[in-house]
């Protein structure tokens, strides 16, 4: 299995609501990553978890709360969203954190009404 | 921090021509390259990386060349076919710190039957 998996693959939710977005690997990958992209961007790093501890966040405001049960799962809590929320959510993985290459996952795309 | 420039945002070619697309970065201890790939309503795949000490690598189509000197690097796609649509994005980090991966501002490639 050489796959990122990322459910929902698309997500409309109201400004009070609270959802969760899910990404699961299978390669061994202790390194895992949530970025968000708005349209015609480039990613943006958002989280880092290495071997399930949370070891980077780019000042993400706290309405984004992420979560790494076991070395296979990554979750993103959403809760309180703005319209300007609205982007794509990509979850990747590497091996390691700082390992060469990324495996992406195909996202979530977000759209907060 | 790190900065990469990206040339040009969009590109048209004829299906069998080649298409190229360039990078500069500013920061000299920037050792690693990758390149993605980014079709509609996917996430980035990478297609090809480079290393800082290697100067150019070729896989089928697509090859990628580095320029240390003058901080600069390019991806060439020969013999373009129409499923070589899509967003490319350069990026550029050092090894050890996944955090550093950044991420020039993409170029939407059309090839034209």
């Amino acid at each position: 299995d050489t796959e990122v998996t990322q459910t929902p693959k698309h997500l409309v939710m109201g400004m009070t609501n609270k959802k969760s977005l899910k990404c699961e690997q299978h390669m061994g990958h202790r390194a895992m990553y949530w970025y968000k992209q708005k349209a015609k961007k480039p990613p943006e790093l958002m989280f880092v978890y290495s071997y399930e501890k949370l070891s980077i966040n780019e000042s993400v405001p706290s309405r984004f709360s992420p979560e790494c049960p076991n070395s296979s799962l990554l979750n993103l809590h959403l809760h309180a969203l703005q319209p300007e929320d609205s982007a794509l959510y990509l979850c990747a993985s590497s091996r390691f954190d700082g390992d060469y290459g990324y495996t992406f996952g195909s996202g979530t795309r977000l759209t907060v009404v | 921090g790190e900065n990469v420039e990206q040339h040009p945002s969009t590109l048209s070619v004829q299906e069998g021509d080649s298409a190229v697309i360039k990078c500069t970065y500013s920061d000299s201890a920037s050792n690693y390259f990758p390149w993605y790939k980014q079709e509609l309503g996917k996430g980035p795949q990478l297609i090809i990386d480079i290393r800082s000490n290697v100067g150019e690598k070729k896989d089928q189509r697509i090859a990628v060349t580095l320029n240390k000197t003058a901080k600069h690097f390019s991806l060439h796609i020969t013999e373009t076919q129409p499923e070589d649509s899509a967003v490319y994005f350069c990026a550029a980090s050092k090894a050890g710190s996944a955090r550093q991966l950044t991420f020039g501002s993409g170029t939407q490639l059309t090839v034209l039957p």
